[in-house]
């Protein structure tokens, strides 16, 4: 079966410290796999994306993920944390190639972030 | 990009009435998604709607329950039918990126999303 999973649903980390949040697939094809983040009362922003180029991305807000095939992962980092990075994160995947091809979310991790 | 404006953002609706939610989309796209986040939870695709076609609803949903209207290519709407308490949450549309013509343009691109419509139900 295809699905996504985001191994913790909360993760709080201090300002300036590094920041992980960790994401496993599974998919059939070679998927395409991207990070969204969901600010409170606000809509759903594209972090970043895979998409079978370079297995290291890199985003906005100084995040990056990197996709590891052998361990079916795609993890979003960022070195150092900003109160600003308070939200939810989704990790997400596309199963297929066409237009037509559905995308499944991961269930989500709250990050928040200690002064 | 694609700019998405819903309406309503959010509202209030007694129990057994129904709610309309239009998704407006600045170009043409060929589909459309529509989108549940219940409090505290993930998204969840309810269906995918073709302008010309009827909409392919995922399992758990129903046309009855759900029914989505897609007059063009710009435009399109979700009702929520005969409401509880349980279908409060946010609604959201959403289209993919490529805006490719047909079932076989590239899905490399991202989905972009609206706003969303908060719903409560009393």
């Amino acid at each position: 079966a295809q699905s996504v999973t985001q191994l913790d649903s909360h993760v709080s980390v201090s300002e300036g410290t590094p920041v992980l949040l960790r994401c496993n697939y599974s998919s059939s094809y070679s998927p395409s796999l991207f990070w969204y983040v969901q600010h409170p009362n606000k809509g759903l922003q594209l972090l970043l994306k895979y998409t079978s180029a370079a297995t290291l991305v890199k985003g906005i807000n100084g995040f990056e993920a990197e996709f590891k095939k052998s361990e079916t992962s795609f993890h979003l980092t960022k070195p150092s944390a900003h109160m600003s990075d308070a939200a939810e994160y989704f990790c997400v995947v596309r199963l297929g190639y066409s237009s037509a091809s559905k995308i499944i979310f991961g269930s989500g991790t709250r990050l928040s972030i200690r002064p | 990009s694609a700019v998405i404006s819903q309406k309503p953002s959010r509202d209030i609706c007694q129990r057994g009435t129904s709610l309309t939610i239009q998704c407006q989309v600045d170009s043409q796209v060929t589909m459309m998604f529509w989108y549940r986040q219940q409090p505290g939870q993930s998204l969840t695709l309810i269906a995918t709607a073709n302008q010309g076609s009827e909409a392919t609803y995922e399992s758990g949903f129903v046309i009855d329950k759900f029914p989505i209207s897609r007059p063009n290519l710009t435009f399109s709407t979700l009702t929520v039918s005969n409401m509880s308490p349980e279908d409060s949450s946010i609604y959201l549309c959403s289209v993919d990126g490529n805006r490719g013509q047909g079932a076989f343009a590239g899905a490399s691109d991202e989905q972009f999303f609206g706003p969303g419509t908060r719903l409560t139900v009393l």
